[in-house]
């Protein structure tokens, strides 16, 4: 059973404009949500994260939004860039338990 | 700084070889955890290891066995290797909890 999902498997975007990746959880014990980049042929890395006590989390062009009762988390890159292009796993943990990842969305941001 | 450094890049088995995946960090993190990536799946963990000596099984870790004989190293061994295996695999580590995991660059197995 997938406990976080990231239904979109790929999105296409205009460089320069907003994308917005979304990831939906069905876990209501989950605590800190965690977006990663991956780039081909090497590791995730950490881009953002939020805790439950939030519902906005903004790093630079890096926004990311919590809605709790819906269980739903999505990243807001504005404006995107060529070099954003890449996968991104959300991933959520529940104090004291393992992070759980979603499927991930492949980006690709048009020149 | 090396960070999470894992051997080898890629690595062809036949059915029912064994081998030993190596990860090694320098970054003096107490957890360490493998995760596979498989297409579709996203990233499931495999075993983890909050410390030296320590270790614990994740979400699927039939066929595999790890040890923790060093706060450094934490190899993963493919006991009878199975077609079934053939995945990405990656090394994590992260200084105390499983927020803000450092990975490795993959181990790309195919198991034929």
């Amino acid at each position: 059973d997938q406990q976080v999902k990231q239904n979109s498997p790929s999105l296409s975007v205009q460089e320069g404009r907003i994308s917005i990746l979304n990831c939906d959880y069905t876990n209501s014990m989950f605590d800190y949500f965690l977006w990663y980049k991956k780039y081909p042929a090497e590791g995730p890395t950490f881009l953002i994260s939020i805790s439950s006590i939030k519902d906005k989390n903004e790093d630079g062009r890096f926004t990311v939004f919590l809605n709790k009762s819906a269980k739903h988390l999505s990243l807001h890159i504005v404006p995107s860039q060529p070099g954003d292009s890449a996968v991104y796993f959300c991933a959520a943990e529940s104090s004291g338990d393992k992070l759980t990842f979603g499927t991930g969305t492949r980006l690709a941001v048009r020149p | 700084n090396a960070g999470v450094t894992q051997t080898p890049k890629f690595q062809v088995l036949k059915t029912g070889q064994s081998m030993t995946l190596q990860c090694a960090q320098d970054m003096n993190h107490e957890y360490m955890s493998w995760y596979r990536q498989d297409p579709g799946m996203g990233l499931r963990l495999i075993h983890y290891s909050v410390g030296a000596g320590i270790t614990d099984q994740g979400e699927v870790p039939n066929g595999y066995n790890v040890s923790r004989s060093t706060t450094e190293d934490f190899p993963l061994r493919l006991l009878s290797a199975a077609p079934s295996q053939t995945s990405v695999y990656f090394c994590a580590s992260s200084p105390g909890t499983f927020e803000k995991l450092f990975f490795g660059s993959g181990t790309q197995l195919s198991v034929l």
